[in-house]
């Protein structure tokens, strides 16, 4: 299976400030996905990320919010800016990578996520 | 994108065979089914896919009926690491390549 890194693997930051997160993955891969998790919930999904154009957001979140970038196919970062306590969450990067996988499609590696409590 | 309905929470005790049943009544021709585990403090993985009948591999079994409005995820003889939180999805190939989590079902394996 695809290996998946993500830094930091958790921080605690003041509110009004922003994080950078990095995803890191050990191929070339051409979707990438952020999702979040609020604690005790399920995941939902943020935006997808490929290389060479811009990310594409899902209802409720925006690239003022959520910045985005996808330089190559083996890394991503997504920043979480003007944090409030609301935006304390573990955040998740994903990977589509079929050729490494057991599923027909939509198989998806995840990262061990960034645990960020903001105060 | 189909809704999935699963319980909430399931207790069993260790060497007993769970089933945790996930509804989607509103499945599409195209749609597949496919389950993810995740374990506390970690992203979740990859179980077992399946589109009709039966699909067995080294972790569980997937069950589908005819009408595929329903499938059941089967984990024989459980252990104490099978504690986790178990995610049921429907989705087609031309979703690109999107993950839509339902509530996803707690299990709780005791000794």
């Amino acid at each position: 299976s695809a290996v998946i890194s993500q830094k930091p693997s958790r921080d605690i930051c003041q509110r009004g400030t922003s994080l950078t997160i990095q995803c890191q993955v050990d191929s070339q891969v051409t979707m990438m996905f952020w999702y979040r998790q609020q604690p005790g919930q399920s995941l939902t999904l943020i935006a997808t990320a490929n290389q060479g154009s811009e990310a594409t957001y899902e209802s409720g979140f925006v690239i003022d919010k959520f910045p985005i970038s996808r330089p190559n196919l083996t890394f991503s970062t997504l920043t979480v800016s003007n944090m409030s306590p609301e935006d304390s969450s573990i955040y998740l990067c994903s990977v589509e990578d079929r050729g490494r996988g057991r599923g027909s499609y939509n198989e998806q590696f995840f990262g061990p996520g960034t645990r960020l409590t903001v105060l | 994108l189909a809704k999935t309905t699963q319980p909430i929470s399931m207790d069993s005790y260790e060497g007993q065979e769970v089933n945790i049943t996930c509804s989607h009544n509103n499945i599409a021709t195209n749609d597949y089914i496919t389950w993810y585990q995740q374990f506390p403090s970690q992203g979740p993985r990859f179980i077992i896919q399946g589109y009709k009948t039966k699909v067995t591999n080294e972790v569980a079994s997937l069950f589908i009926p005819a009408d595929r409005k329903s499938s059941t995820l089967s984990l024989p003889r459980v252990s104490l690491s099978d504690t986790a939180v178990y995610y049921c999805l429907v989705g087609a190939p031309n979703q690109g390549g999107k993950l839509i989590f339902g509530q996803g079902t707690e299990l709780s394996v005791k000794p």
